[in-house]
């Protein structure tokens, strides 16, 4: 079976562009979380979503936007990209979120750089 | 709010040596406890993870980790590194059982032959 996939794998940005990130959940995980990893910290969490809405947003800025598709998958936006915007940004998806505990996958993230 | 404390963001050990990483975790409710693994350009691989019951856990690659409510910790140990077992490790707390995860800064674990 096919794990939590990310595209692209690496992109390079400029400064004041904007750039959508895409996930695809694993077969049959309704939620996807995401996640900003800049070089030399742990992740921090953006977003979750589950069944198509949003049900967590971390101390993001509101050019971080998302949403999630009918088939689960899910695409990060972010605008007037920044400098430090550059990190490696990870998805994560799981069967259900509600309840009792079912564990996230991560995918291999998107490394995206701002110049 | 909760919080995830690693103690050391470098350690290293001898290939056959014992492995201790430690992390201290802040939670206002019973937590969800992980520990990650992640190798260069790569995401992240769950090692172990203590969500109810026994507080001793075992994951995988020999990895364990120990619950200790009084203490607030969750240290990771392996009883004889390998090399292979180079690579970042993050703990992390979750209250929500929603995925929200909060990691901690992360131990780079250096192993020495």
């Amino acid at each position: 079976d096919a794990g939590v996939t990310q595209s692209p794998t690496h992109l390079i940005k400029t400064r004041g562009q904007q750039v959508t990130l895409r996930c695809s959940p694993i077969s049959g995980h309704k939620s996807v979380s995401w996640y900003q990893q800049v070089l030399g910290q742990g992740p921090q969490f953006i977003f979750q979503y589950y069944e198509k809405e949003e049900r967590g947003r971390g101390n993001f800025p509101d050019r971080f936007s998302a949403r999630q598709f009918p088939n689960y998958s899910s695409e990060l936006n972010v605008n007037a990209l920044l400098l430090g915007d550059s990190a490696l940004y990870l998805c994560a998806s799981s069967f259900n979120p509600q309840g009792a505990y079912t564990e996230a996958f991560f995918g291999q993230g998107t490394r995206l750089t701002v110049v | 709010a909760q919080s995830v404390t690693q103690l050391g963001s470098h350690v290293s050990v001898s290939e056959g040596a014992l492995v201790l990483l430690r992390c201290n975790y802040s939670s206002s409710v019973p937590p969800y406890l992980f520990w990650y693994v992640q190798y260069p350009n790569q995401g992240l691989q769950l090692l172990l993870k203590y969500t109810t019951g026994a507080t001793l856990v075992k994951g995988i690659n020999g990895f364990e980790a120990e619950f200790k409510k009084s203490e607030t910790s969750f240290h990771l140990t392996k009883p004889s590194a390998h090399m292979s077992d180079a690579a970042e490790y993050f703990c992390a707390v979750s209250e929500n059982r929603d995925d929200k995860i909060i990691f901690g800064k992360g131990t780079r674990l250096h192993i020495l032959p």
